[in-house]
């Protein structure tokens, strides 16, 4: 168990629709990171919070958005799905600043049909 | 931004033997290298990771390499087992720490 926390853990949605994920870091992890890897794919950045502060950004979709709240936790949110947005979703975390481990949630696997 | 590319894509090997995955990165600014594995439908674990003042680091079976001249780095498994059958992803930090940059990943399947 890494400490990461990432829920739901399965979710089937229509076409058009939108979903939240939700992550909770490890205890006392200040960054929050969002990955997306598609079947037999990468692991593709999103984007990164640090404190409640966006840091980095990736091949974020601008359908897609995130946050992080004051407790750390973080959302992301997708909307306006498309089958190609199936896809399991990795939030990590790390303490933040140059070369910390980063420790990924179990994922959150999700199918749009 | 940085960039990192993973060779091969895919190994098989015969238990008991070698296997060797090679990254190159694109920003020699970067300073971190971790190597993580994951097994199907699980979440990537960390293995080992090397820091750009380090040439080479060794655990157990496993090793990893740093070139900075050459911006490359590979990971060594000596001893193969069926256990080490996993995707293994390697990645760069790059300056700043705020994007760790993953390669696409090496398929290593051991024959037993």
């Amino acid at each position: 168990d890494s400490g990461v926390t990432q829920t739901p853990k399965h979710l089937i949605t229509a076409t058009g629709q939108r979903v939240t994920l939700r992550c909770s870091p490890r205890s006392g992890d200040l960054s929050v990171y969002w990955y997306q890897q598609s079947l037999d794919q990468g692991l593709q950045f999103l984007i990164q919070y640090y404190n409640g502060e966006e840091r980095a950004k990736g091949n974020i979709l601008e359908r897609f958005s995130a946050q992080q709240f004051p407790d750390l936790h973080s959302e992301l949110n997708l909307s306006s799905l498309e089958l190609g947005d199936s896809a399991l979703y990795f939030c990590a975390s790390t303490e933040g600043g140059s070369g910390n481990t980063i420790y990924f949630g179990e994922g959150s696997w999700l199918t749009v049909v | 931004g940085e960039n990192v590319e993973q060779h091969p894509s895919t190994l098989s090997v015969q238990e008991g033997d070698s296997a060797v995955i090679k990254c190159t990165y694109s920003d020699s600014a970067s300073n971190y290298f971790p190597w993580y594995k994951q097994e199907l439908g699980k979440r990537p674990q960390l293995i080992i990771d090397i820091r750009s003042n380090v040439g080479e680091k060794k655990d157990q079976r496993i090793a990893v390499t740093l070139n900075k001249t050459a911006k490359h780095f590979s990971l060594h498994i000596t001893e193969t087992q069926p256990e080490d059958s996993a995707v293994y992803f390697c990645a760069a930090r790059e300056t700043g720490g705020f994007k760790t940059i993953f390669g696409a990943g090496t398929r290593l399947f051991v024959k037993a």
